[in-house]
């Protein structure tokens, strides 16, 4: 398997536009989550999913930010739109069911100028 | 709220010697404890992971020390190496929480020849 899958690895855009993150998780995880990495506050959950349904949105910082599974191995989390504060690394990760173990993906690292 | 502390900040270590990094959680209702390892440019991955049933677990040159009563927990790196400088992140998180795990802030390590 080639574990969890991000894409792009670097994004770099300016303040005001729309940036996508997208994410495939290994094939056979019924859970995905969505974290953010920065100096300042270490790895923060955005959100995760189960079964394709959004359990916990709470991390989510606000309106600007969303994500979507609408399937099983398909992800996306939307900022929309981007401020220079949102400027982190996005990861990804994937988990078994009855698997405690947390795969990550190798992170987008954004920035927004 | 920060429900796991962790330290120290960074740690320089020589060659051979013991890594020790220390965490402390506030919310009884944790009963999984991770430990993750991150090498730049990439996600972080599983290196070892107790529950509060043992006091200590040891896979290798890693070693994870438990009290239950102070509620902190710790990871011990024998004979480090320069292969072991990483960042490493111990994590937390309760039963029934989806798996929902808390980070710590991270130790930098550094392994010196």
């Amino acid at each position: 398997d080639a574990g969890v899958i991000q894409s792009p690895r670097h994004e770099v855009t300016e303040m005001g536009q729309e940036v996508t993150l997208r994410c495939k998780p290994i094939s056979g995880h019924n859970s995905l989550f969505w974290y953010r990495q920065t100096m300042m506050r270490g790895l923060e959950l955005l959100i995760y999913f189960n079964n394709n349904v959004p359990i916990d949105d709470s991390g989510m910082p606000e309106d600007r930010f969303s994500a979507k599974m609408p399937n099983a191995s398909f992800s996306t989390l939307k900022i929309q739109p981007s401020e220079p504060r949102d400027s982190a690394v996005y990861f990804c990760a994937s988990r078994g069911q009855q698997d405690e173990k947390l795969f990550f993906g190798s992170g987008t690292q954004l920035s927004v100028l | 709220q920060q429900q796991v502390k962790q330290s120290p900040q960074s740690l320089i270590v020589q060659k051979g010697g013991i890594s020790i990094i220390n965490c402390a959680y506030e919310n009884t209702a944790f009963d999984y404890f991770p430990w993750y390892q991150q090498f730049p440019g990439k996600g972080p991955a599983l290196l070892i992971a107790i529950r509060p049933d043992v006091s200590e677990k040891k896979e290798g040159r890693f070693t994870i020390s438990f009290n239950k009563s102070a509620k902190q927990f710790s990871l011990h790196i024998m004979d480090s190496q320069p292969g072991d400088s990483a960042t490493y992140f111990c994590a937390a998180s309760p039963t029934g929480g989806g798996n929902k795990l808390t980070f710590g802030t991270g130790t930098q390590l550094k392994v010196e020849l």
